[in-house]
């Protein structure tokens, strides 16, 4: 069954600081690997995609990186701000699945919290 | 654009009671989706609408039946609802599920609670 593992599950940081957050896949094939930001109260907006082909890929103070081999992916955030505090979500895509659920696999995502 | 729109924001309903769940989205996708989030269980698929006219059962289907009335809305209906459906419902537009053009653009969701 494709599963997608977030850590940490919690993690709390000083406003400026770096962190980064992990997502570790066993979805084969693979397709893509999204980035969601979820706001508390809101619902989760991409931040980011990475397909098979690419390594790192930058929106901003987020960077997101991608090991196919090893199927992980990691978010880092620079110089954190107070309105980086939110759930961050990583969903897996496969190839076509023939329209089946199994297509879009989420991790539980990492809560975030930013402390002045 | 107002994207994707659902109502009502909150619910509570007692055991037993039926209600329906819309949502309307403005940016012409063909695919459309319902989601709960529960603590710790993440976003699960509960029905899924890769084209006005057609409906697909998600991961998690019991207890809920779906409409797409067209293009635009989508709606999730709760014939008797039940404690364990106490939850986040998120309704979702975009690409379909596998594949590269797959971005979803969520609604604001609605909050459930079932006594």
């Amino acid at each position: 069954k494709n599963q997608v593992e977030q850590s940490p599950q919690s993690l709390i940081i000083l406003e400026g600081k770096n962190c980064t957050l992990q997502c570790n896949y066993t979805v084969s094939p693979f397709s893509n690997l999204r980035w969601y930001k979820q706001d508390t109260g809101r619902g989760p907006v991409s931040l980011t995609i990475m397909t098979f082909s690419e390594n790192t890929k930058s929106n901003g103070r987020y960077t997101a990186t991608l090991d196919a081999d090893t199927k992980q992916s990691s978010l880092h955030i620079t110089a954190s701000q107070l309105s980086d505090s939110a759930s961050y979500i990583c969903v897996v895509s496969a190839p076509y699945s023939g329209g089946g659920a199994d297509g879009l696999t989420f991790g539980k995502g990492t809560h975030l919290i930013i402390q002045p | 654009n107002a994207g994707v729109t659902q109502t009502p924001k909150f619910q509570v309903l007692k055991t037993g009671q039926s209600m329906t769940l819309q949502c309307a989205q403005d940016m012409n996708h063909n695919s459309m989706y319902w989601y709960r989030q529960d603590p710790g269980m993440g976003l699960r698929l509960i029905y899924y609408s890769a084209s006005e006219g057609t409906t697909d059962k998600g991961e998690v289907p019991n207890g809920y039946n779906v409409s797409r009335l067209n293009k635009r809305e989508f709606s999730l209906r709760l014939e008797s609802a039940a404690p364990s459906q106490t939850s986040v419902y998120f309704c979702a537009s975009g690409g379909p599920l596998a594949g590269v053009d797959n971005e979803q653009f969520f609604g604001p969701g609605t909050r459930l609670t079932v006594l």
